[in-house]
């Protein structure tokens, strides 16, 4: 059994720039959810698919955006980067039924730097 | 609307000693709670777990417990050692899948 892996372990990248972060969910998980942990914070959360479907959003603008795709990877994007992005950048799968929600398992996470 | 406080935001203590880590939450309406390590720079490491209808959990030197009614959690480690050096964080699973993060103890224990 894998664990949760994202790309790319570091990234910098100039204001008003766009990136793309990466996650691979733990095998037999369905949910994937991204937090954003500034410096000295605990993370917040951003958004969560589920079975390729937005299903919760944090209060964060839509220039966040993602993707769960069919093997239930997913992608983070963020446009027009702003300076205070700059943050480690979590992923958690998770296998949610119906009726119950299971345990958050959490990458290594992304750091970006926005200059 | 959720919200988490850790106390204290750090803390130093000798080698050997017995410390407590605090949680409070404002809504009680939880699924679990649990209790993360990070290294600097690192992601979150799961160390323990408390469902909702459970009161404690236990393991090896560390012991969590979950007090819904007061909005409490707390975390002991028993005989402290430097490797237990590290952020120590408390989040909240509530409806909407979501968790709901405090921002920390950093605890540093000193040889």
């Amino acid at each position: 059994e894998t664990g949760v892996t994202q790309s790319p372990t570091h990234l910098i990248k100039t204001r008003g720039q766009q990136v793309t972060l990466r996650c691979s969910s733990q095998s037999g998980h369905n949910t994937v959810s991204w937090y954003q942990q500034a410096l000295g914070q605990g993370p917040q959360f951003i958004f969560q698919y589920y079975r390729e479907e937005e299903n919760g959003r944090g209060n964060f603008p839509p220039r966040f955006s993602g993707l769960q795709f069919p093997n239930y990877s997913s992608e983070l994007n963020v446009n027009a980067l702003e300076l205070d992005d700059s943050a480690l950048y979590l992923c958690a799968s998770s296998h949610q039924r119906e009726t119950n929600t299971d345990t958050q398992y959490f990458g290594p996470g992304t750091r970006l730097t926005v200059l | 609307k959720q919200e988490v406080t850790q106390i204290p935001a750090a803390l130093s203590v000798p080698e050997g000693e017995n410390l407590v880590l605090n949680c409070s939450f404002t809504d009680s309406a939880i699924y679990n709670l649990q209790w993360f390590r990070q290294d600097p720079g690192k992601g979150l490491t799961s160390l323990l777990l408390i469902q909702s209808s459970q009161r404690e959990q236990t393991s090896g030197r560390l012991n969590a417990s979950l007090d819904k009614s007061s909005g409490r959690s707390t975390l002991y480690i028993a005989a402290s050692q430097p490797g237990d050096s590290a952020t120590y964080l408390c989040a909240l699973l509530t409806s909407g899948s979501r968790l709901t993060f405090g921002e920390g103890t950093q605890l540093t224990v000193n040889p």
